[in-house]
């Protein structure tokens, strides 16, 4: 069966620090994997996506993620964070059958000035 | 803005009522997917439809249901509320359902049931 874990809950970054947050996932086949992010009282935003071809993929608002197969895991990172990116971010995984997408617990990004 | 209406945007309402929530999938996608969030399960996939069709089902209780009409637009229905309904209905859409599709959200409808 498909799961997602991100391992972090709460992450708190000081403003202009890298961020990294991590995604696990389980899937016999190869997954297609997505990062969204949900600030307070808004719906879910797509931040980036894997389907295939270059593991490294980039997204929206300075964030890029990679897939790396053989540790089963898909990390969202950030150079710099902006303190407008204090947010919850779910990592999920779908598959080829089109099947409703699987969601982490989510983490909560806090950024400290 | 993911071009996923939903509405309402709030809503309260005691127990043992019914509700229905409605959403309006982005133009030119065919598949509606319901999901649950609440503080304690997280985001949970209720149901899934596909240009009319009932194609995939997640944890959805019996006393709810949803249906996908002609024009695509699609409305879950929630009856005999408990106040562990209480929780933020997203819907989300893509074009096909089936392989590399993306799934974009709505802003969500946040029930309350006291």
């Amino acid at each position: 069966a498909q799961s997602v874990t991100q391992p972090d809950i709460h992450i708190t970054v000081s403003e202009g620090a890298s961020l990294e947050l991590r995604c696990n996932y389980s899937y016999g086949a190869t997954p297609y994997l997505f990062w969204y992010v949900q600030s307070p009282g808004q719906g879910l935003q797509l931040l980036l996506k894997y389907f295939s071809g270059d593991t490294l993929v980039q997204g929206i608002k300075g964030f890029e993620a990679e897939f790396k197969r053989s540790q089963s895991s898909f990390n969202l990172r950030k150079p710099s964070v902006h303190w407008s990116d204090a947010a919850e971010y779910f990592c999920a995984v779908g598959n080829q059958a089109g099947t409703a997408l699987i969601f982490g617990k989510g983490t909560t990004l806090s950024v400290s000035s | 803005d993911s071009g996923v209406t939903q509405t309402p945007k709030h809503l309260i309402t005691a127990t043992g009522q019914r509700v229905t929530l409605r959403c309006s999938p982005r133009s030119g996608d065919l598949s509606v997917y319901w999901y649950q969030q609440s503080l304690d399960q997280g985001l949970q996939f209720l149901i899934q439809y596909y240009n009319g069709e009932e194609r995939a089902k997640g944890n959805i209780l019996e006393r709810f249901s949803a249906q996908q009409f002609p024009d695509l637009h699609s409305e879950l229905n929630l009856s005999s509320l408990e106040l562990g309904d209480s929780a933020l209905y997203f819907c989300a859409s893509s074009y096909t359902g089936k392989g590399a599709n993306t799934i974009y959200f709505g802003e969500g409808s946040w029930l309350t049931v006291v």
